[in-house]
Order: structure tokens, then sequence, then C-alpha cells
């Protein structure tokens, strides 16, 4: 089966731009997630779908995150304006159901702020 | 929210030995843990979970096990080769939502 699709792989901004990235999870999962990756550290969840609904967007930072996914399918994460702290990739992952099944991540998308 | 932690950043094995890479969480209540493999410049890719009702779980090299007494977690590479070099992450799934809390993960590198 075809993986999670991101894009682009990388983006360079400087603060204060605006940027998107996009996702299309594995066929048929219901669950999306995003998470942000800082250099050393583990994945951090920024946000959960389950179809086109929210699940958990409890530490997105919503004054200048926001993400959508129309439709249940694809989904875009957007920033703006960014922040020098906010250089990281960016993981897209997708589950089947949900609870208690294996998230299955993309490649991310590299983004560093200038 | 819950707290997962590493108790090694890196581990250094010669190319053949056997790897072992611990975990420690904090949530008593979860019940499905899964470890990752990530490598430079790609996404974390899954190698084998284990629910809470086990204490050992078998792959292909590869063996977790789950001491939910001290709620400890450790990943067993058995033969462990070149291509096992990446950074390895525990994750903990509460049982409320498939929310998953990620350690720092532990930098193997496997010398020839």
């Amino acid at each position: 089966e075809a993986g999670v699709a991101q894009s682009p792989r990388y983006k360079i901004i400087e603060k204060r731009q605006s940027v998107a990235f996009w996702c299309n999870p594995i066929s048929g999962h219901a669950t999306l997630y995003w998470y942000q990756q800082i250099l050393g550290q583990g994945p951090k969840l920024l946000i959960q779908f389950q179809n086109n609904g929210v699940v958990d967007d409890s530490q997105l930072p919503k004054d200048r995150f926001s993400a959508e996914r129309l439709k249940g399918v694809d989904s875009t994460l957007k920033i703006q304006p960014a922040k020098l702290e906010d250089s990281a990739v960016y993981l897209c992952a997708s589950s089947y159901r949900g609870l208690g099944q294996p998230q299955h991540f993309g490649d991310g998308t590299r983004l560093s702020i200038l | 929210g819950e707290s997962v932690g590493l108790h090694l950043p890196t581990l250094s094995v010669q190319e053949g030995d056997n790897s072992i890479i611990n975990c420690a969480y904090s949530n008593s209540a979860s019940d499905y843990f899964i470890w990752y493999k990530q490598e430079s410049g790609k996404g974390p890719q899954f190698i084998i979970d284990i629910r809470s009702n086990m204490d050992k779980r078998q792959g292909q090299r590869v063996t977790v096990l789950l001491n939910k007494t001290v709620k400890h977690l450790s990943l067993q590479i058995a033969a462990t080769q070149p291509g096992d070099s990446a950074v390895y992450f525990c994750a903990e799934g509460g049982n409320t939502g498939n929310q998953f809390y990620f350690g720092t993960g532990t930098s193997l590198t496997v010398i020839p």
C-alpha cells in the first residue's frame, strides 16, 4: 500500500511569513495526526483528526497554527506568522481507526525559519 | 501529559551483537506501546507494538518486553546489523484515545 505522502519536503521562510504543509494519509485511514519534531527530540502531537473532526488540538498553538481536514482525507497545516522557534520537522501520520492502532508516518516537511 | 523517557541517549554495538534499548513510562493506565525506528531524514517507522495484557512479543529479529510493575519497556534487536543504525523511540498510548507520547529517543550506532 502507498504510504503517507507529505509535501513539500523542505521549506525555508523568514520569520513572520506564512507557510502551509500538505498531507495525504494512507487510503482508508480514518485518523490523521500532525506532529512537530524539534531536532534531537521525539515527535510532539499538535493535532489529531478522526475523519474530518478534531479529536485533540490541546497542544496546537492556536494563535498561529491552524489545521483542517476537509472531506476527511487530505489535511493541511498552516503557520501564520512563523516564529524562529517553529523551525522543526512537521510529520503527518495516519492510522486505520485510532484506538490501539499503530500510526504510520510520512517523511515530514523540514521547516527552517530565518 | 504522560512522560516517556529513555535510559540511554546513545548506544554503540558491534555488528552481530544483540542490542537492548530501554524505555520508562509514567502512566500506569497506558495500555498500548510502540517502538519506532527513525533514520536520518525520514519519518518514524513502525517496528513492533505490544499491549498491556502481554509481557513479551517477538518479531523478526526484535523482541519487546513490557514490565508493568516497574513501568519499563525494552526493545531487543538480535544480531544487530549496520542497517539497524538509527534513532529508536518508544511511544506510549493512552487508553482514552490514540494519543501517543514519544520519548527523546536512543541513537543506536552499529560498528562494522
